[in-house]
């Protein structure tokens, strides 16, 4: 079975300030580890995954798999980056690439 | 071009009510799946559909929930005398083929409210 942990549900700093949102997860094969975001109003959208190793609107994750974590870093958050925040899996390989998504995180960036 | 597009965007039911629910994915797009959202929760995989061929249907709840995608482009997600705690967010995803490395993108969503 997979599955997703994101442990926290909100999370609140003062633009400027550093960002991580936890995501950790449980497979027994090789997976792949996605962050979705979902702006208010708007559809859920790619932000990043780990096979691809870019940084992203200054978002970076990287698979840390003896800790099985895929934790979303920024160094320097603004008020743009509130949002929703999903974590998800699906296997590397294999036909069912269908995606299993944690919980969830609302990033709060006050000014 | 245009994304993921779902109808409708908001469906009030009374309980014991049928329920279609209407995907158009990104034109050419081999592989299409449906999710639910329920409030406070991320999605949660339904469905999966490789052209025309349902390939796996292990995530639908019950026997209530019926998909279909009889031509490989639009799909209809169905519910059938639908219940209070069917009230979720209905997502359809799209991607260009089957492999496991193609990105889904996601359509707006369908609101479903049972009353």
């Amino acid at each position: 079975a997979q599955r997703v942990t994101q442990p926290e549900k909100l999370l609140s700093v003062f633009k400027g300030a550093p960002v991580e949102l936890k995501c950790n997860y449980s497979y027994s094969g090789s997976p792949e580890l996605f962050w979705y975001v979902q702006y208010s109003r708007q559809r859920l959208q790619l932000l990043l995954r780990h096979i691809s190793r870019e940084s992203i609107k200054g978002f970076t994750a990287d698979l840390n798999k003896g800790e099985t974590s895929f934790h979303l870093k920024k160094p320097f958050a603004q008020e743009e980056d509130s949002a929703m925040y999903y974590c998800a899996l699906r296997p590397k390989t294999g036909a069912n690439s269908k995606l299993t998504f944690g919980k969830g995180i609302t990033l709060s960036v006050r000014p | 071009g245009a994304g993921v597009s779902q109808s409708p965007r908001y469906k009030v039911a009374k309980r014991g009510q049928d329920v279609a629910l209407r995907c158009d994915p990104i034109s050419g797009h081999v592989s299409l799946f449906w999710y639910q959202q329920a409030l406070g929760q991320g999605p949660e995989f339904l469905t999966y559909f490789q052209n025309e061929a349902q390939l796996d249907k292990s995530g639908l709840p019950s026997d209530r929930f019926f998909a279909e995608r009889p031509e490989g482009s639009v799909s209809t997600l169905k519910i059938q005398r639908t219940q209070q705690e069917d009230s979720a967010v209905y997502l359809c995803a799209s991607s260009t083929h089957s492999g496991s490395t193609d990105t889904q993108y996601f359509g707006p969503g369908t609101r479903l409210t049972v009353l």
